[in-house]
């Protein structure tokens, strides 16, 4: 079980906006740590999408966006293509915990 | 260019050993504190461990503390990972993976272990 939350798929068509949740607890994503967004696309490295809840990085389009409420944070992707079919994962920090945590992943297909 | 880049990963058996490496280019690797995530098959990714520069600090997952070591050299830019006692439940895809503050900035692509008899 993932310290974070994420629903394991969401699809959406070609065009379209779809929205990735990342839900955690009072002592992660509540305690006030940041949330941060990477893609994955099976047998390459990860990228990072989005840091620090709605920061992006330079080369990630503007249709990627992220924000944060209480204790859980959101992925928006507008705009759909299918070359954004790939693996999402949230991560954020842990204060009972040494380390980062992650969210499950989102798989979004892309209709 | 800056890159990762993975090596060492392979088919061993349960309570075997295995001997992780990254290799860092294109940036100044003695600067950077580092992390080793991992994915096992149909999975999310796991954070298992964290070296400090200087390697004064190091932290892992519950899941591996004790049996898995984390290392580096400076010198020859590389980031290690000793893993001793492997379970099943360690056979994963292995990141070497450059922090930039709370989030990670660089993944390399990855090197698949598979705990097996």
């Amino acid at each position: 079980q993932s310290v974070l939350t994420q629903p394991p798929s969401v699809s959406g068509a070609p065009g379209q906006r779809v929205t990735i949740s990342c839900t955690g607890s009072g002592s992660n994503i509540g305690a006030g740590h940041d949330v941060h967004w990477y893609q994955h696309l099976p047998g390459t490295a990860p990228k990072l999408l989005i840091f620090d809840n709605t920061n992006r990085p330079s080369g990630v389009p503007d249709r990627f966006s992220g924000s944060k409420s209480g204790t859980s944070a959101s992925l928006a992707i507008t705009g759909l293509q299918a070359e954004d079919e790939a693996d999402y994962y949230c991560q954020s920090s842990d204060t009972s915990l040494s380390g980062r945590v992650f969210g499950g992943g989102t798989k979004l297909t892309v209709l | 260019e800056v890159q990762l880049v993975e090596s060492g990963g392979g088919l061993v058996q349960p309570g075997g050993s295995l001997r992780l490496s990254c290799a860092a280019s294109g940036f100044i690797f003695s600067t950077y504190h580092m992390n080793w995530v991992r994915q096992a098959p149909g999975k999310g990714l796991e954070w298992i461990s964290y070296i400090s520069v200087t390697s004064t600090t190091t932290y892992y997952a519950d899941s591996v503390k004790g049996r898995f070591t984390i290392s580096r050299d400076n010198a020859k830019n590389s980031l290690y990972l000793q893993m001793n006692s492997l379970r099943a439940e360690d056979t994963a895809v292995y990141y070497c993976v450059r922090p930039a503050g709370w989030y990670f900035d660089l993944w390399g692509r990855g090197t698949l272990v598979t705990v097996s008899s």
